[in-house]
């Protein structure tokens, strides 16, 4: 069974700080994704990387960055965070063509 | 790009009845439709998918049909139950892997 683990189910942050969200994959899976959602939004595509150093630009990547030194972690940076990146943050991965598989998701709050 | 709707936003059926969430999709080069399942605090979870070399896909209760010439597809679920009662997004994507999701359906399913 494929496991996407994110660090963590809840994080409190404040107004400017930097912060890292991380994901883990156990499936030597090569696309990795963040998303996150919001009541009435659905999920929207922040980033995605179809392999290691590789990233693409989702629908909102403003106001955020990736890391992807190895194939199975995927870092969501929110570089200075404001209170309108309070959210649920959710890691997905797949392989090639096949179903993408969530985390259970990572619930940020931004004071 | 790629954009789906989803109606309607909220569904309520009796428990035993069917229920159809239907979407649309705009980009005639999209070739799967996967559907996922979210239970509160959960994660979304594969139900069922679709790819555009067939026009309809069943699994037990569950069924997608698809429409490439109208650009919709739509998720049948028959016999309701309880547990059926969750949030369901409808997603599609092209020759990336790129999902771009609906906003998602909140289906309730009174005893």
């Amino acid at each position: 069974d494929v496991k996407v683990t994110q660090s963590s189910r809840y994080l409190v942050k404040r107004t400017g700080e930097k912060v890292f969200l991380e994901c883990v994959q156990d499936m030597d899976h090569e696309n990795m994704f963040w998303y996150r959602q919001d009541p009435g939004l659905g999920l929207r595509l922040i980033y995605f990387s179809y392999d290691v150093k590789m990233k693409e630009k989702g629908d909102i990547p403003e106001g955020y960055s990736v890391s992807r030194e190895k194939k199975e972690r995927f870092s969501l940076i929110l570089e200075s965070a404001s209170t309108n990146q309070t959210s649920m943050y959710l890691c997905a991965s797949s392989l090639g063509f096949q179903p993408q598989h969530f985390g259970d998701g990572t619930r940020l709050s931004i004071l | 790009g790629e954009n789906v709707e989803q109606h309607p936003s909220t569904l309520s059926v009796q428990e035993g009845d069917s229920a159809v969430i239907k979407c649309t999709y705009s980009d005639s080069a999209s070739n799967y439709f996967p559907w996922y399942k979210q239970e509160l605090g959960k994660r979304p979870q594969l139900i069922i998918d679709i790819r555009s070399n067939v026009g309809e896909k069943k699994d037990q209760r569950i069924a997608v049909t698809l429409n490439k010439t109208a650009k919709h597809f739509s998720l049948h679920i028959t016999e309701t139950q309880p547990e059926d009662s969750a949030v369901y997004f409808c997603a599609a994507s092209g020759a990336n892997s790129k999902l771009t999701f609906g906003k998602g359906i909140t289906l309730s399913v009174r005893p």
